[in-house]
């Protein structure tokens, strides 16, 4: 098992639907991230957290509602999305924003939007 | 502007066979970092390794190696007698010192090892 839990793995949902989806980390890191991977695009970066506080958007449109309760979880809330948002939503964690460090990802959690 | 390129989309190799895996990155930072991730079907991106920019010795771990040339502004990651468990997709990556920890990923080689 991985330091990072993504739940669900899998979600099918609705244009009109409501979900969210969660991450955790039991690796006492101070940064977490959430990536989306496309199909035949590279790795996208949306949502930097620093100790709880977000300190990038990445021009994220605002389907996407990320919130990070405490240092350990970071959820990603979605509404009214679109078929283009399916995709594999990553999140990753590192002792805390400075460069020299790698992330560790989870799992994924595997969206389509339908 | 930071950019990371793997211009090899897929490889396919027959198991024992070396393969490399190319990457060429862009920036204009004297300080930064560089790191192979892989990416099995199961999802989760497995970190492989960092390189600063300052270390340009190359590395070796079991039948990983990876080259390291700044004049060529090249990552390259070798593996020695494929096996089928390297099947994966494989990111290089670009950070740069200083900010916030913000890895630029290439497109990925997708690797196929057949038995």
């Amino acid at each position: 098992e991985t330091g990072v839990t993504q739940t669900p793995r899998h979600l099918v949902m609705g244009m009109t639907n409501k979900k969210s989806l969660k991450c955790e980390q039991h690796l006492g890191h101070n940064a977490m991230y959430w990536y989306k991977q496309s199909a035949k695009k590279p790795l996208e970066l949306m949502f930097v957290y620093s100790l709880e506080e977000r300190v990038e958007n990445n021009s994220v449109p605002s389907r996407f509602s990320p919130e990070c309760p405490n240092s350990s979880h970071l959820f990603l809330h979605l509404h009214t999305l679109q078929p283009e948002d399916s995709a594999l939503y990553l999140c990753a964690s590192s002792p805390d924003t400075g460069t020299h460090y790698g992330y560790t990802f989870g799992s994924g959690t595997r969206l389509t939007v339908v | 502007a930071q950019k990371v390129t793997q211009a090899q989309t897929e490889i396919s190799v027959v198991e024992k066979e070396d393969v490399t895996l190319d990457c060429v990155y862009e920036t204009r930072d004297t300080t930064y970092y560089l790191f192979w991730y892989k990416q099995p079907p199961s999802g989760e991106l497995v970190f492989l390794i960092r390189r600063n920019s300052f270390d340009e010795q190359n590395e070796i771990s079991g039948r990983y190696s990876w080259n390291f040339q700044k004049s060529t502004s090249s990552f390259n990651f070798t593996i020695t007698a494929s096996q089928v468990v390297d099947s994966a997709v494989y990111f290089c990556a670009l950070s740069r010192s200083g900010g916030y920890n913000k890895l630029i990923f290439g497109a990925g080689t997708r690797l196929a090892v057949h038995p």
